[in-house]
């Protein structure tokens, strides 16, 4: 299988306040890790792309300074939403690629409902 | 960036019937994915399309590359209750862009 597991399910935190999301491949190793946002009957969207041990690539309208990715292992990414606002509140999803595996194809995690108050 | 856009945007049909969805697209693609997406869940692959022309089924789903690489339908089968959800088309190239979405609903 692939499994991707993500931690919190959701989270409810204050206004200015960070929160930090994790992102597991439970059984493979993932070279690469995507972040994606969904709003309320929306599609998803790329928020960003990390490599184990490189820098992310944030997509075009991504604040960087506020979205803090890390990618410190093979099977672990996280990304951080600092001085939460409740603009922010949203389904935060990330994705796995294997490590070998076919380039085309990611793995979900099942998502992280962040509400900001 | 690319724009998928699918149609229809919603589909409330009776348990039985067969569906249809289609995705296209502003530019020409390589590889053509489907997902479908859970409520409150992340997307799982139903199907992925490598090669303009490609017919590709998984159980009661079918989905076809276009001639033209630029579109892709999915089709269902005898829907059944559990086929409830939201179906999505992605492209890849370097990158994942998800279409608009198509919600399907299923009245037993």
């Amino acid at each position: 299988g692939a499994v991707v597991s993500q931690h919190p399910s959701w989270v409810i935190c204050k206004s200015g306040t960070s929160v930090k999301i994790e992102c597991r491949s439970l059984d493979f190793q993932a070279t690469t890790m995507f972040w994606y946002r969904q709003f309320p009957k929306q599609s998803l969207m790329l928020m960003a792309t990390s490599n184990e041990g490189s820098k992310a690539t944030y997509e075009q309208g991504v604040e960087k300074d506020k979205f803090l990715i890390n990618h410190a292992s093979l099977t672990l990414s996280t990304l951080t939403v600092t001085s939460a606002h409740p603009e922010d509140s949203s389904f935060y999803i990330c994705s796995a690629r294997k490590a070998g595996g076919s380039r085309y194809e990611q793995y979900f995690g099942p998502g992280t409902r962040l509400t900001v108050t | 960036g690319q724009q998928l856009n699918q149609s229809p945007q919603s589909m409330f049909i009776q348990e039985g019937e067969d569906v249809s969805m289609n995705c296209t697209s502003s530019s020409i693609f390589n590889t053509w994915l489907w997902y479908k997406q859970d409520p409150g869940e992340g997307p799982v692959l139903l199907i992925a399309l490598y090669k303009a022309g490609e017919l590709t089924s998984n159980g009661r789903l079918t989905a076809q590359f276009g001639i033209t690489r630029k579109d892709s339908f999915l089709n269902i089968s005898a829907s059944i209750p559990s086929d409830v959800g939201i179906y999505f088309c992605a492209d890849t190239g370097n990158q994942f862009y998800f279409g608009t979405g198509t919600s399907l609903t299923v009245i037993p």
